[in-house]
């Protein structure tokens, strides 16, 4: 069966820090890979998606990257944090192709709260 | 673009009551509709989802029928319990995957919280 892990589970970060996460799918190859944020009390935003090692699409311009340097492995990165990029950041993963209906599976996600 | 609008929360209700949570949307074509629900501290799971017109998802005693005449997605339980407190996402995933890149695009959430 698949799985998806995400790392770390939660993060205290001061402003100007530079930030890692990492998020790992297994049991399947070739996924398509996404990276959204949930601020308190909001949402849920798409920030970047991968259908392809190396191949990033990024939804809203910010502070954030994303980087796919392996086929099940998606790191999403900042250089200098913004009190505005705390949130829950959640990894999610869904199989290759052009289907409408394919779930999309999320992992446990990541709280950062930057001070 | 696509777009989804939930119901306001919160919802507060008592054990063994009826639920509706509004869902409708606004998309190209014949998206898929999701249902996902978060436990407190957790990530998203999938609680149902359908993926043409007339067609009832179904999980863990709640409902959704996906009506295309009226764009919605209305998620429904006959008998909540106080294990179904937790926050659901409406989501719809559009047809045209080429313009929307696979993603879901989810309404802001609705917090319910079932008391005993």
């Amino acid at each position: 069966s698949q799985t998806i892990h995400q790392w770390p589970a939660t993060l205290v970060q001061p402003v100007g820090s530079p930030l890692s996460l990492e998020c790992t799918v297994e049991g399947t190859s070739n996924p398509n890979l996404y990276w959204y944020r949930q601020a308190a009390g909001r949402g849920l935003q798409l920030l970047f998606y991968s259908v392809g090692i190396g191949q990033i699409s990024s939804e809203v311009p910010q502070n954030l990257s994303a980087s796919r340097p392996q086929d099940r492995q998606f790191i999403l990165s900042s250089k200098k944090l913004l009190l505005s990029d705390s949130g829950f950041y959640l990894c999610a993963w869904s199989v290759i192709g052009t289907l409408a209906g394919n779930t999309i599976y999320f992992g446990e996600g990541s709280w950062l709260t930057v001070v | 673009g696509d777009s989804v609008t939930q119901m306001e929360g919160p919802v507060t209700l008592s054990e063994e009551a009826f639920l509706t949570i509004n869902c409708t949307y606004t998309a190209t074509g014949y998206p898929s509709l999701f249902w996902y629900v978060q436990y407190p501290g957790e990530g998203l799971q999938l609680l149902l989802k359908a993926t043409k017109a007339d067609d009832k998802g179904s999980n863990k005693g709640f409902e959704a029928t996906y009506r295309k005449e009226t764009t919605s997605f209305h998620l429904e339980k006959g008998s909540v319990q106080v294990s179904d407190s937790a926050v659901y996402f409406c989501a719809l995933r559009g047809f045209l995957l080429e313009t929307s890149g696979s993603r879901l695009t989810f309404g802001e959430g609705t917090q319910l919280t079932v008391n005993p």
